[in-house]
């Protein structure tokens, strides 16, 4: 049973540029939610999205948006990257929306 | 708004002997509330959560934490730690029925032998 999983691992940008961010559920779940965690400090929740629609929204720029597809998985896009957007940017899926998250290993980026 | 207050930023402690991580919350709602584990390259694992019932929790790998409403805590124990319990931990709230996770800073726990 696969958990959950994204791609890609890692990624390094340039300032400016938009990026594209994939992320596939644990099997059986239905909603996805996307944090962003910069370097020593703990995950902030960027958006959740639940039936392809984005169910809750954090305190995130509308540079940061997402999307989900019938098979449940989903995307995060940043454009017009910043320095500050460098992170650990990681996926969590869940059966609802008020359940037990499950994470996956999160994709790096850097932007420089 | 909810907000996790994680008291230490870093726990050593030798191999064996008891650990205690601190969590206050703050919320004016009533809250659902969690522990993960991030061990290094890796996302996040839940550790356990209280929802509603007893305020003793029990989790995996031998963790327990105690929902203290009045104190607003939510502290995680393990009676002996091993070395595989080199981690980061995360304690984190949601508010019942919300679906968005706040988490504290994190306390990066060191199991030396």
């Amino acid at each position: 049973d696969a958990g959950v999983t994204q791609s890609p691992t890692h990624l390094i940008k340039t300032r400016g540029q938009q990026v594209t961010l994939r992320c596939s559920p644990k099997s059986g779940h239905d909603t996805v939610s996307w944090y962003q965690q910069a370097l020593g400090q703990g995950p902030q929740f960027i958006f959740q999205y639940y039936e392809e629609e984005e169910r809750q929204r954090g305190n995130f720029p509308d540079r940061f948006s997402g999307h989900q597809f019938p098979n449940y998985s989903s995307e995060l896009n940043v454009n017009a990257l910043l320095l500050g957007d460098s992170a650990l940017y990681l996926c969590a899926s869940s059966l609802g929306y008020n359940s037990p998250l499950h994470f996956g290993n999160g994709t790096r980026l850097t932007v420089t | 708004a909810q907000s996790v207050t994680q008291l230490d930023s870093q726990v050593p402690v030798f191999e064996e002997a008891p650990v205690e991580l601190r969590c206050n919350y703050s919320s004016s709602v009533s809250v659902y509330l969690f522990w993960y584990v991030q061990y290094p390259n890796q996302g996040l694992q839940l550790l356990l959560k209280y929802l509603s019932g007893s305020t003793l929790v029990k989790g995996i790998n031998g963790f327990e934490a105690e929902f203290n409403k009045s104190q607003t805590s939510f502290h995680l124990r393990k009676p002996s730690v091993h070395i595989s319990d080199t981690a980061e931990y995360f304690c984190a709230v949601s508010e019942v029925g919300g679906t968005a996770l706040i988490f504290g800073k994190g306390t990066t726990l060191s199991v030396s032998s």
